[in-house]
């Protein structure tokens, strides 16, 4: 059972546009979403990070909206630039223990 | 700082060989987990360990796979007896206590042959 969706799997935008992907999760216990990105041979590194007692968080492009009814999160990247081509996933983790539920991943590639 | 590191990065095992993937993580961290990432899927927990000691290792299949995190030296993660069906990257990732962001290595890419 995947309990963190990720959509859409893979994404292109043009030099200057804004990315946008999305997350739903079931677990209601779950406390704390980080997305993190990563490179082709790399391992992932985290990006921005947020807890449901806040709406939005923003961190230079980089913007978090987080929807705590509707159990959804996204990602906003904007004036995405072709360095930010990468594959994007999000994670979540419950309160009662520490492993991270990732969604399936975003490819998403900014053409110049 | 050196962050988290893992050996080999690439590691080619024929069917019924053993794996073993090292980590060592970062300095001053004490929590270690296994993740593996399976081809065009995202990362699938395996196991958590603190020194000495497996937390939760409700992630790890029931045959074939164990690991450890000794007092002394690095994580390894062991596979016995590989399938190709175990050929996956396999990440480290450390923290230095609960509730604390995860650092992850750069992956050693299991393939079985």
């Amino acid at each position: 059972q995947q309990q963190v969706k990720q959509s859409p799997q893979s994404l292109i935008v043009q030099k200057g546009g804004i990315s946008i992907i999305n997350c739903a999760y079931e677990n209601t216990a779950f406390d704390y979403f980080p997305w993190y990105q990563q490179f082709p041979g790399k391992g992932p590194a985290l990006l921005i990070a947020i807890r449901p007692d806040v709406s939005e968080k923003k961190e230079g492009r980089f913007t978090i909206s987080f929807n705590k009814s509707a159990k959804q999160f996204s990602l906003h990247i904007m004036d995405s630039q072709p360095g930010d081509s990468a594959t994007y996933f999000c994670a979540a983790i419950d309160n009662a223990g520490n492993m991270l539920t990732f969604g399936g991943g975003t490819r998403l590639m900014v053409k110049p | 700082n050196a962050g988290v590191m893992q050996n080999p990065r690439h590691l080619v095992r024929r069917r019924g060989q053993e794996a073993r993937l090292r980590c060592s993580p970062m300095k001053g961290h004490s929590h270690v987990y296994w993740y593996r990432q399976l081809p065009e899927e995202g990362l699938k927990f395996m196991v958590y360990l603190q020194k000495e000691n497996i937390i939760d290792e409700s992630g790890m299949p029931k045959e074939r796979f164990s690991a450890e995190f000794p007092k002394e030296g690095p994580s390894i993660l062991r596979i016995q007896q590989v399938v190709r069906g175990d050929s996956a990257a396999y990440f480290c990732a450390s923290s230095p206590t609960l509730d604390n962001e995860q650092f992850f290595g750069p992956g050693t890419r299991l393939t079985v042959l």
